[in-house]
């Protein structure tokens, strides 16, 4: 079936320092994906994207790496802030819809 | 330019009640999507809409509806409400082409069922 799954339910680092987030997903014929920073309260909010013809995106301070052949989606926020502290949600677009992960907290350490 | 609206934030209703949430898109935007969002189940595709028409739904009973309006503004209603129904009601706006698909989610409509 449909899934996009998460290696880690809590991720902790300190300030400054790099985080990764892993995903993996299930659907080698999915072309586009999204990476959803959500805070307390609030709906999930758009990060970066990237297509399957990429390998590699980049925007501030946030990397998507992406390996079609492992079905591994990455998110790498560079010099961790306080204000990083959400969950995090890859999702992979399917037919009119995005199948989502079930989350990532990440926790910045001061 | 505005961003995804949701109405209301908050409500309470009772078992067997139902309910209607509203949601208005980005400007432009042609595609609306609603979630349902729990701590167990995460967050879980419901609708999408395309110039008024529904073009995928997901595993949700018929107790879950949807419409969307000429002006791309969208409802949900869910039927005589379960304790099951309490959530965080999301919708996502997009242009809803193949080439630009960028989803972007209002603040939700959080439901209480009691």
């Amino acid at each position: 079936g449909e899934s996009v799954g998460l290696h880690l339910p809590t991720l902790s680092v300190q300030e400054g320092d790099n985080s990764i987030i892993n995903c993996a997903y299930s659907n080698s014929a999915s072309d586009y994906f999204i990476w959803y920073k959500q805070e307390s309260g609030k709906g999930p909010q758009f990060i970066i994207d990237i297509r399957s013809n990429m390998d590699k995106r980049q925007g501030q301070r946030v990397t998507v790496l992406l390996n079609k052949t492992v079905k591994h989606l990455s998110l790498q926020i560079a010099a961790t802030q306080p204000g990083d502290s959400a969950v995090y949600f890859c999702a992979e677009r399917g037919t009119y819809k995005y199948i989502f992960g079930t989350g990532t907290r990440l926790k910045v350490l001061a | 330019k505005a961003g995804v609206t949701q109405t209301p934030r908050y409500l309470i209703k009772t078992r067997g009640q139902q309910v209607t949430l509203s949601c208005s898109p980005i400007s432009g935007h042609r595609s609306v999507s609603w979630y349902q969002q729990t701590p167990g189940q995460g967050l879980q595709f419901l609708f999408e809409y395309f110039s008024e028409t529904q073009r995928n739904k997901g595993n949700f009973p018929g107790r879950f509806s949807g419409r969307q309006f000429s002006n791309s503004r969208s409802e949900m209603n869910v039927s005589t409400l379960e304790l099951g129904d309490s959530a965080l009601y999301l919708c996502a706006s997009s242009a809803g082409t193949v080439e630009n698909t960028e989803a972007f989610f209002g603040q939700g409509t959080r439901l209480t069922v009691v």
